[in-house]
C-alpha cells in the first residue's frame, strides 16, 4: 500500500548526527504541542509535548523549542541513530478545545 | 500502543457494502477518537466520544457513523463504502480530554474498498 512518508518533506542525515526537524503551527491561540512519530505500518508514538508557557523542554535524547513569535516549533534528535527513521509529526490544541490538529509530517532518514 | 487494539487490522471490501471498525482500550479512558490518515493530509478527524453514548463529529464525518455503549469500545461504521473511504484508520485515547491532554493511538486498520 501506499506509504503515509510519501509527498512529504524529508529531512536525511547521517547516524550519530543531530537532528532538527521543523513545524510551523497555525493558530496563535494553539496552548500545547505534541510531537509524534510514527514508524511504517505502526500508529503514531508520543514522543515529547510542550506547552505554551515553555519554550523549552527535554526528554532522552530530543528536545522540542517553542518560538511562539514566529509560530514555530522544532524538535531536536540527539545522536541519531537508525532506529529513529520515521515520520515525524507536530499537534496542536488550544483553549478548551480537546481536539489536535495534526501537521503533514517530515519524513527522517538516518543512513548508517 | 497505550492498550489500545484495533480489529481488523487489514479488510478488503466491496464499494456498498457496510463496514465496522472497532477500537478497544483497557485503560479505562474516557476520551476516544477515529481517524483517518491518507497521504497529502495527514491525520483527520472523524468522530469522537467523551463518554458512552456521548459522540460528536469531527472533520471529516460524512459517511461514517460511531457508536458507544461501553467505556472500552468505540466502533466505526461506514454504512455504504465508497473507494474515498479507503484510507488507514487509527483510533486514539485521552484521559482528560483536557487541552493539555496527550492522546494515544492505536495500530491501525488499513481499510481497502475496491
Amino acid at each position: 500500500g501506499e506509504s503515509v512518508g510519501l509527498h512529504l518533506p524529508t529531512l536525511s542525515v547521517q547516524e550519530g548526527d543531530n537532528s532538527i526537524i521543523n513545524c510551523a503551527y497555525s493558530n496563535s491561540a494553539s496552548d500545547y504541542f505534541i510531537w509524534y512519530k510514527q514508524e511504517s505500518g505502526k500508529g503514531p508514538q508520543f514522543i515529547i509535548d510542550i506547552r505554551s508557557n515553555m519554550d523549552k523542554r527535554q526528554g532522552q535524547r530530543v528536545t522540542v523549542l517553542l518560538n511562539k513569535t514566529v509560530k514555530h516549533l522544532s524538535l531536536q534528535i540527539a545522536a541519531t541513530q537508525p532506529g529513529d527513521s520515521a515520520v515525524y509529526f507536530c499537534a496542536e490544541s488550544f483553549g478548551s478545545n480537546y481536539k489536535l490538529t495534526f501537521g503533514k509530517g517530515t519524513l527522517l532518514t538516518v543512513n548508517p | 500502543d497505550a492498550g489500545i487494539t484495533q480489529s481488523p487490522r487489514h479488510k478488503v471490501t466491496e464499494t456498498g457494502t457496510p463496514v465496522t471498525l472497532r477500537c478497544h482500550q483497557t485503560e479505562n479512558h474516557r476520551y476516544m477518537y477515529w481517524y483517518r490518515q491518507d497521504p497529502g493530509h495527514g491525520l483527520r478527524l472523524i468522530h469522537y466520544s467523551y463518554g458512552v453514548k456521548d459522540t460528536d463529529k469531527g472533520e471529516v464525518s460524512d459517511g461514517y457513523s460511531v457508536s458507544r455503549s461501553k467505556t472500552e469500545d468505540f466502533l466505526l461504521t461506514l454504512e455504504s463504502a465508497t473507494s474515498s473511504q479507503t484510507s488507514v484508520y487509527f483510533c486514539a485515547i485521552s484521559f482528560q480530554g483536557t487541552s493539555t491532554d496527550t492522546q494515544y493511538f492505536g495500530p491501525g486498520t488499513r481499510l481497502t474498498v475496491l
